[in-house]
């Protein structure tokens, strides 16, 4: 079974610096894996989504990564700001007979940027 | 508008009581889903349906039960509600090359 874990579950840091989120998976067998960010309260909002064959994605200050051979990908964010203070979720779907499974997610990071 | 709309945004209501929560899109997608999020457990899949014919159920499917309409409309009823089912309750499609798209979430309680 299909398991993700996002290290650390919290972290909070001054504004200005670069920081990096961890997510790992068990079952290397993924069609993609996508990086959500979700405010309090609300819905998540997709930020990256790297295919299988692909080794990183770039969107403005961010950078996704995926070694799929070792299960892990990693979110970069760079100069932080207070704005990007949210809860951070990685998930990955299922590769099943080729065609996509389900969406499996992490329980999130926490990021708290103080100004 | 939003690509994924749900209604209600909000709902509460009494233990044994049938309710539905209704999502549609417009991103045109086959594909929509059911999520629900607890604090601590992060999200879990209900059911999901790749087509208007094709739907399964996921990890959590225990006391509920889904209707797809139309491509656009996937709907999520609770037959009998009770307490343990108070989440926000999350509606999502995705594309073909696997992007998902969520919703606003409903926040379901159950008194």
């Amino acid at each position: 079974k299909q398991e993700v874990t996002q290290i650390p579950a919290a972290l909070s840091v001054p504004e200005g610096e670069n920081l990096v989120l961890n997510c790992s998976f068990t079952d290397s067998a993924i069609y993609n894996l996508q990086w959500f960010r979700q405010d309090p309260g609300k819905g998540l909002t997709s930020l990256l989504l790297i295919q299988s064959s692909q080794r990183e994605q770039t969107s403005g200050r961010l950078n996704a990564s995926l070694d799929k051979s070792s299960g892990r990908s990693t979110l970069y964010i760079a100069a932080s700001q207070p704005g990007d203070s949210a809860t951070y979720l990685c998930a990955v779907f299922q590769n099943y007979g080729g065609s996509q499974g389900n969406l499996i997610f992490g329980k999130g990071t926490k990021l708290s940027v103080k100004p | 508008d939003a690509d994924v709309t749900q209604t209600p945004r909000n709902r509460i209501t009494k233990t044994g009581k049938r309710i539905m929560l209704e999502c549609s899109q417009t991103k045109g997608h086959d594909r929509m889903y059911w999520y629900r999020q607890d604090p601590g457990l992060g999200l879990r899949l209900i059911y999901y349906s790749f087509d208007v014919k094709d739907i399964n159920k996921g990890e959590i499917s225990d006391g509920y039960s889904v209707s797809r309409q139309a491509q656009a409309k996937f709907s999520l009823s609770l037959e009998s509600a009770i307490p343990n089912q108070t989440a926000l309750y999350f509606c999502a499609t995705s594309s073909p090359w696997g992007e998902q798209y969520f919703g606003p979430g409903t926040r379901l309680t159950v008194t």
